[in-house]
């Protein structure tokens, strides 16, 4: 069975450029989380999808970042305009089980983001 | 809001040690996961546990839930060994906290 998938693997744009991201999860999970490593820093949580539904955005930083998941599939996570401290790993997670604390979350291999 | 320390930051061993990394958190959990992360590579989950311990190869994960702590050992360290890693709990909606990492390095 395939893992959660994340493109690109690596992105690079300049400052004000509008960057895209994508997680496909596990098929089948309805959980989908976005998660960003800034450099220096831990993991932080973005949001949480439960199939096409946002359940919890509070980790979004500000409006430029804007999540969707249409048909409660894979998920797209747009930057715009993208800024210097935007830069990252983005990582995408998935889970079976809606509404379990203990569910083991699937990750992806996470997005490279760089903004010059 | 959940905090999730480790310890420590970062550590080197030879090869063929037996390591220990640390987690605290502060509020109580259902259940703690311990990740690894390779360099320039994605997250692997390890361990998800909420009591007493568990063994896969050489890595054992103990918690002890009236202490809110937790441990990662890792036996007969080898270099693949290195990567970060990482001690996480549930927050309020199923996501996860993360702790700052650990950043082991195994030398041959």
């Amino acid at each position: 069975e395939a893992g959660v998938t994340q493109f690109p693997s690596h992105s690079v744009i300049e400052k004000g450029q509008t960057v895209t991201l994508r997680c496909d999860p596990i098929s089948g999970h309805d959980n989908l989380y976005w998660y960003r490593r800034v450099m220096g820093k831990e993991i932080k949580f973005l949001l949480h999808f439960v199939k096409e539904s946002k359940q919890d955005e509070s980790g979004m930083p500000n409006n430029r970042f804007l999540a969707e998941r249409t048909g409660g599939t894979y998920s797209t996570l747009k930057v715009q305009p993208a800024e210097l401290e935007d830069s990252g790993v983005y990582f995408c997670a998935s889970s079976y089980v809606w509404g379990s604390l203990t569910d083991t979350q699937y990750f992806g291999p996470g997005t490279r983001l760089t903004v010059l | 809001k959940n905090e999730v320390e480790q310890s420590p930051q970062n550590l080197t061993a030879q090869e063929g040690e037996f390591i220990t990394i640390n987690c605290s958190y502060s509020v109580g959990i259902s259940a703690l996961h311990w990740l690894q992360q390779h360099p320039g590579g994605g997250i692997v989950s390890l361990f998800m546990l909420s009591s007493g311990k568990k063994k896969h190869g050489r890595l054992i994960a103990t918690i002890n839930i009236q202490e809110k702590h937790s441990s990662l050992h890792i036996t007969a360290s080898h270099p693949r060994d290195s990567a970060v890693y990482i001690c996480a709990v549930p927050g309020s909606q199923g996501n996860l906290i993360f702790g700052k990492g650990t950043k082991l390095s195994v030398k041959p």
